[in-house]
C-alpha cells in the first residue's frame, strides 16, 4: 500500500465550479500537509500548509485535514481556467526527514 | 526575491557521462531537499542535507549517486555514469527551519540520457 494515494483524474470542469482534491493516507504519524499545484514542465508550487487537523482558508482556496479519516481535501472556489494545473498533495511526520507526495490529479478548467 | 534556482533547466548525456545538477536555496534557507519526478508518478524523496552535512540519503541508490551542500555555493546532485533510467525531472526544495516548516521547489533540472 502506497502511504498517499490520490485519484490520478483527470478532472474536468466548467469555469465557476468548485472543485475538490483529495488524498487517503495510511501512516497515521503524519502531522504535516501540503497542498503543491504543478504547471506543465515546471517546478511544484506551494498553495497551502496546514498542520494536524482542521480547515484552512487562503482566498479560492480551502484546505481540509481529517486525521481520524487519514482524508485530506482542497477545494477550489470559482475555478478559472488558470487554475489548470496538476495538484499534488505532500504530507510529513513530526519527525522524519521528507515529504511523501501522492502522484497529482490533473484538472483542467473549461472557460 | 530570489526562489530556488536550479540549473541546468535542460541537461542531456550520453549513457555513461556524468551530470551535475545545481540548486542554490532561497536566501535564509539552509535546508535542501532534493527529489525526482518520472511521468505519471509522484516526486520521490532522495536526499535531504543542511550546509556541509547530509541528513538523510536513504532515497538515493547507493551507487552512482551523490549530493553535496557545501558551506559555499550551490547543492550539487552528482550522477556518475548515466544511464537511460536516470531520465527524469529532479526538483530542489529549500526549507527554512528543517522538514515541518513550508518547503519551496525549484523549476527542476530535466535530465535526458541518450
Amino acid at each position: 500500500q502506497k502511504e498517499v494515494e490520490q485519484d490520478p483524474g483527470p478532472l474536468s470542469v466548467p469555469e465557476g465550479a468548485i472543485v475538490s482534491l483529495n488524498c487517503t493516507y495510511s501512516n497515521s504519524a503524519f502531522q504535516y500537509f501540503m497542498w503543491y499545484r504543478q504547471y506543465s514542465r515546471k517546478g511544484p508550487e506551494l498553495l497551502m500548509y496546514t498542520y494536524s487537523s482542521g480547515n484552512k482558508e487562503d482566498g479560492r482556496f480551502t484546505a481540509q485535514v481529517d486525521k481520524s479519516s487519514k482524508y485530506i481535501s482542497l477545494f477550489i472556489r470559482d475555478s478559472q481556467p488558470s487554475d489548470s494545473a496538476t495538484y499534488l498533495c505532500a504530507m510529513s511526520q513530526s519527525t522524519g526527514n521528507q515529504f511523501y507526495f501522492g502522484t497529482g490529479t490533473s484538472l483542467t478548467v473549461i472557460p | 526575491n530570489a526562489g530556488v534556482m536550479q540549473n541546468p533547466r535542460h541537461l542531456v548525456r550520453r549513457r555513461g557521462q556524468e551530470a551535475r545538477l545545481r540548486c542554490s536555496p532561497m536566501k535564509g534557507h539552509s535546508h535542501v531537499y532534493w527529489y525526482r519526478q518520472l511521468p505519471e508518478e509522484g516526486l520521490k524523496f532522495m536526499v535531504y542535507l543542511q550546509k556541509e552535512n547530509i541528513i538523510d540519503e536513504s532515497g538515493m541508490p547507493k551507487e552512482r549517486f551523490s549530493a553535496e551542500f557545501p558551506k559555499e555555493g550551490p547543492s550539487i546532485l552528482r550522477i556518475q555514469q548515466v544511464v537511460r533510467g536516470d531520465s527524469a525531472a529532479y526538483f530542489c526544495a529549500s526549507g527554512q527551519q528543517g522538514l515541518n516548516t513550508e518547503a519551496f521547489f525549484g523549476q527542476g533540472t530535466r535530465l535526458t540520457v541518450v
